[in-house]
């Protein structure tokens, strides 16, 4: 149980254009989803939190325009990098938090971002 | 502001040797306390979550532990397979979103 799934894995962009994450909790609902960001060798960084059917919290110093977040159900929720830059390239995580209670966060296998 | 410092930043064990990985941590109020192990290119799996200090939790050759001020994951014998980064992360009384704080983790590398 408690699965979370994020396509695409890997995605390879040029400079300008914008890419969409998906973040699926694939056996339960989420009432909460979680971006992170993560790069080499470093801690995940929280980017926002987003509950379904409300507008996303962004972190301090996470540009919102940039990265746009939805999250239309309580199983999807999906992250847009617009007008992706080399700087945006990272390592992109969701993690899923159940609607039926509990403090704990499911993480999906994350999504490798090249922008060229 | 809440805080975890995790010790030590690398582990190298032979097969076998039993070790322990640190996690110390300020929060205003604990809500609970989250073990995951993260393997190159995936995204953390989730462990143990701990609520209060004197708490066990065991999952094969892990044992994680709680303190009012720390949390301890305990590797008996490890193999190879547990080779990971493990990430320990709190969360606050009041996070009305649940968002968690992590540290930056302890690499662990088993040698067989």
């Amino acid at each position: 149980g408690a699965v979370v799934s994020q396509h695409p894995s890997r995605v390879i962009c040029k400079s300008g254009t914008s890419v969409k994450i998906e973040c699926r909790s694939l056996d339960f609902q989420a009432t909460t989803m979680f971006w992170y960001r993560q790069f080499p060798k470093k801690s995940l960084m929280l980017m926002a939190t987003s509950n379904e059917g409300s507008k996303a919290t962004y972190e301090q110093g996470v540009e919102k325009d940039k990265f746009l977040i939805n999250h239309a159900s309580l199983t999807l929720s999906t992250l847009t990098v617009t007008s992706a830059h080399p700087e945006d390239s990272s390592f992109y995580i969701c993690s899923a938090r159940s609607a039926s209670g509990g403090e704990t966060q499911y993480f999906g296998p994350g999504t490798r971002l090249l922008v060229l | 502001e809440d805080q975890v410092t995790q010790s030590p930043e690398a582990l190298r064990l032979q097969e076998g040797e039993s070790s322990s990985l640190n996690c110390s941590y300020t929060v205003s109020g604990l809500r609970g306390l989250f073990w995951y192990r993260q393997d190159p290119g995936k995204g953390p799996e989730f462990l143990f979550t701990l609520y209060s200090a004197g708490e066990e939790k065991e999952k094969e050759r892990l044992k994680a532990t709680l303190t009012k001020k720390e949390s301890f994951l305990h590797i008996t014998a490890p193999k190879p397979e547990d080779s990971a980064t493990y990430l320990c992360a709190v969360q606050a009384e009041g996070a009305g979103s649940y968002q968690l704080t992590f540290g930056k983790g302890t690499k662990l590398s088993v040698i067989p």
